[in-house]
């Protein structure tokens, strides 16, 4: 079965520092891939998404994830966050014929 | 007009009692989705319906039931309550053909007490 993990469980940040958060995946097919914000109170948005071409995917509010098959990795950037970054994100896989499968989330916290 | 609309956004309920949770999406998407989100924010998917046929079942407990009126509609029907079902419950949808990500609804907060 496949499965998704996430590098780190909580991430705490000052404004306008770099942001990575890491993915990882179990699946050696072709996947689709996606990361999901959550802010406080509120439902799965979808930031981005990659199932083929460019590798470097671009998501909304300046979001970017780089999608790396040998190291099964999809892992999410922004240069510069902001307080309202302040959210829970997911990252997913989802190949042809399965359902979504959901990582456990990174929390980040960003200081003013 | 809400894409992936649930009812209610928030229950509270007693031990042992049996409720329901509506969803509906007017997307004319042919696939839904029930996820259940933990306290620690942990996704797990419970059902997902395609054209109305349960296609996979994750080993939830049988009090919960999904119920599909209509290709719009997965509503998600559960039996003698108890606490550990307490939690988040998200609906979402998506179209198999032609769309890859899935969108969500607004979540319901079940409470057990």
């Amino acid at each position: 079965a496949q499965s998704v993990s996430q590098h780190n469980h909580h991430v705490i940040l000052s404004e306008a520092a770099s942001l990575e958060l890491g993915c990882n995946y179990s699946y050696g097919g072709t996947v689709n891939l996606f990361w999901y914000v959550q802010y406080p109170g509120q439902h799965l948005q979808l930031l981005l998404k990659y199932f083929s071409g460019d590798p470097l995917v671009k998501g909304i509010k300046g979001f970017e994830a780089e999608f790396i098959k040998s190291k099964f990795s999809f892992n999410l950037r922004k240069p510069s966050v902001q307080w309202s970054d302040t959210a829970e994100y997911f990252c997913a896989v989802h190949n042809y014929g399965q359902n979504f499968v959901f990582g456990p989330g990174t929390r980040l916290s960003v200081l003013p | 007009d809400t894409a992936v609309s649930q009812t209610p956004k928030y229950l509270v309920t007693q031990m042992g009692n049996d409720k329901s949770i509506k969803c509906e999406q007017n997307l004319g998407h042919d696939t839904m989705y029930w996820y259940k989100q933990d306290s620690k924010k942990f996704l797990k998917i419970m059902f997902s319906y395609n054209n109305k046929e349960l296609i996979i079942n994750e080993t939830v407990p049988n009090r919960f039931s999904p119920k599909s009126p209509d290709k719009a509609h997965l509503n998600l029907h559960i039996n003698s309550l108890e606490l550990g079902d307490s939690a988040v419950y998200f609906c979402a949808s998506r179209e198999t053909a032609t769309s890859i990500e899935a969108f969500f609804g607004q979540g319901t907060r079940l409470t057990v007490v």
